[in-house]
């Protein structure tokens, strides 16, 4: 079975620093990988996919992630978080070995944006 | 114009009461889902349907029971409600060919 591990269930970054949240995969076959946020008593919106084109992928709001194949990562990147980045983010996975489309989700990394 | 809708967003019951929660998506998607998220954040797959065809059917008690009365509609109905049924529950659609999902904006469930 698939799983994802994201490392650091908080993360905390000051205003215009670097945001770097860690997600890494098991498959045996890569999957479709994806970074879901997830704002105070909101849903899930989708900020970035990877479905096996480019490598380095670009997402909403300035966030960017890295698929990495030998080191079965997918690591979401922020150049300078603001404070409206602080969220809960989720990296998640689709196992393309079954078809089946049901997302297998990481434990999610809260990330704070001090002043 | 909300691609995927929840109705409701909260919901106070007591144990042992039944209770429903609505999903609708006008993404002209094909592919409904729901999620459970618990009070430690964590998301977990429940049930999924393809053109009101159950696909996915997780380890989920008899209680829950899905039904989909067309593509864009995916219910949830939860029998002799338990203090561990508590938490957020999320609807997702997708298309057949692709595996991005977009969620609703979660339904709030305390049992009491």
């Amino acid at each position: 079975a698939q799983s994802v591990t994201q490392l650091g269930s908080h993360v905390s970054v000051s205003e215009g620093a670097l945001v770097l949240l860690r997600c890494n995969y098991s498959s045996s076959v890569p999957p479709y990988l994806f970074w879901y946020v997830q704002y105070p008593n909101q849903g899930l919106q989708l900020l970035l996919k990877y479905t096996s084109a480019a490598t380095l992928v670009k997402g909403i709001n300035g966030f960017e992630a890295e698929f990495k194949k030998s080191e079965t990562s997918f690591h979401l990147t922020k150049p300078s978080a603001h404070m409206s980045d602080a969220a809960e983010y989720f990296c998640a996975v689709s196992d393309l070995r079954t078809g089946r489309r049901a997302l297998t989700f990481g434990s999610g990394t809260r990330l704070q944006v001090q002043p | 114009d909300t691609a995927v809708s929840q109705t409701p967003k909260y919901l106070v019951t007591q144990m042992g009461n039944d209770k429903s929660i609505k999903c609708e998506q006008n993404l002209g998607h094909d592919t409904m889902y729901w999620y459970k998220q618990d009070s430690k954040k964590f998301l977990k797959i429940m049930f999924s349907y393809n053109n009101k065809e159950l696909i996915i059917n997780e380890t989920v008690p008899n209680r829950f029971s899905p039904k989909s009365p067309d593509k864009a509609h995916l219910n949830l109905h939860i029998n002799s409600l338990e203090l561990g049924d508590s938490a957020v529950y999320f609807c997702a659609s997708s298309l057949t060919d692709t595996y991005e999902q977009y969620f609703g904006p979660g339904t709030r469930l305390t049992v009491t």
